[in-house]
């Protein structure tokens, strides 16, 4: 069965700082990887996915993500943080049907 | 594209009442998923259509919970005798070859 962890429910960065969010996957299959972020009361925005072409995927507001198949990852980063990134961030992989399965999900902070 | 629309965006129902949620997926899209999020945690996966086919329920979809999707269009999830804990942000998705998510609709069950 598929499963997600993100390491850290909190992650606290300074603004302009590196940002770094943990995610670890476990497949059966091949897996499809995705990011989303979530803003209070609102639903889910892509940030980025990975469907088994480039391991290094782009994605919007300068975000990207590595595939790791050997360390079973798919963490998130940032180069530099800014205030308008705080937010929810959730880790996810495709199931059955192609369902997705989200990890608990990283809160980010961004302070000044 | 007009996006994933669901309505109401907020519900407060008394307990033991019953509600209907809506949701009008993008148009072209054939498949349609509902997931329901508590405070604090990650989206868990209800239900999923593939045009008016229900496919697939999780085990969280309880028989107080049901779910339509007439004629492949839109969907709605209904619970029965809601309970404090049904509280959550039920989201819909729909999808071709990604998901686009709708902005939920957060029922509170007072």
């Amino acid at each position: 069965a598929q499963s997600v962890t993100q390491l850290g429910s909190h992650v606290s960065v300074s603004e302009g700082a590196l940002v770094l969010l943990r995610c670890n996957y476990s497949s059966s299959v091949p897996p499809y990887l995705f990011w989303y972020v979530q803003y209070p009361n609102q639903g889910l925005q892509l940030l980025l996915k990975y469907t088994s072409a480039a391991t290094l995927v782009k994605g919007i507001n300068g975000f990207e993500a590595e595939f790791k198949k050997s360390e079973t990852s798919f963490h998130l980063t940032k180069p530099s943080a800014h205030m308008s990134d705080a937010a929810e961030y959730f880790c996810a992989v495709t199931g059955g049907y192609n369902k997705l399965i989200f990890g608990a999900g990283t809160r980010l902070a961004v302070h000044p | 594209d007009t996006g994933v629309s669901q309505d109401p965006r907020h519900k407060i129902t008394k307990r033991g009442q019953n509600v209907t949620f809506r949701c009008d997926p993008i148009s072209e899209h054939n498949r349609l998923y509902w997931y329901r999020q508590t405070l604090g945690q990650g989206p868990e996966f209800l239900t999923y259509f593939q045009n008016e086919a229900q496919l697939e329920k999780s085990r969280l979809l309880s028989d107080r919970f049901s779910a339509e999707r007439p004629k492949g269009s839109f969907s709605t999830l209904e619970i029965q005798r809601t309970e404090q804990g049904d509280s959550a942000m039920y989201l819909c998705a729909s999808g071709r070859d990604g998901y686009t998510f709708g902005s939920g609709t957060r029922l509170t069950v007072v």
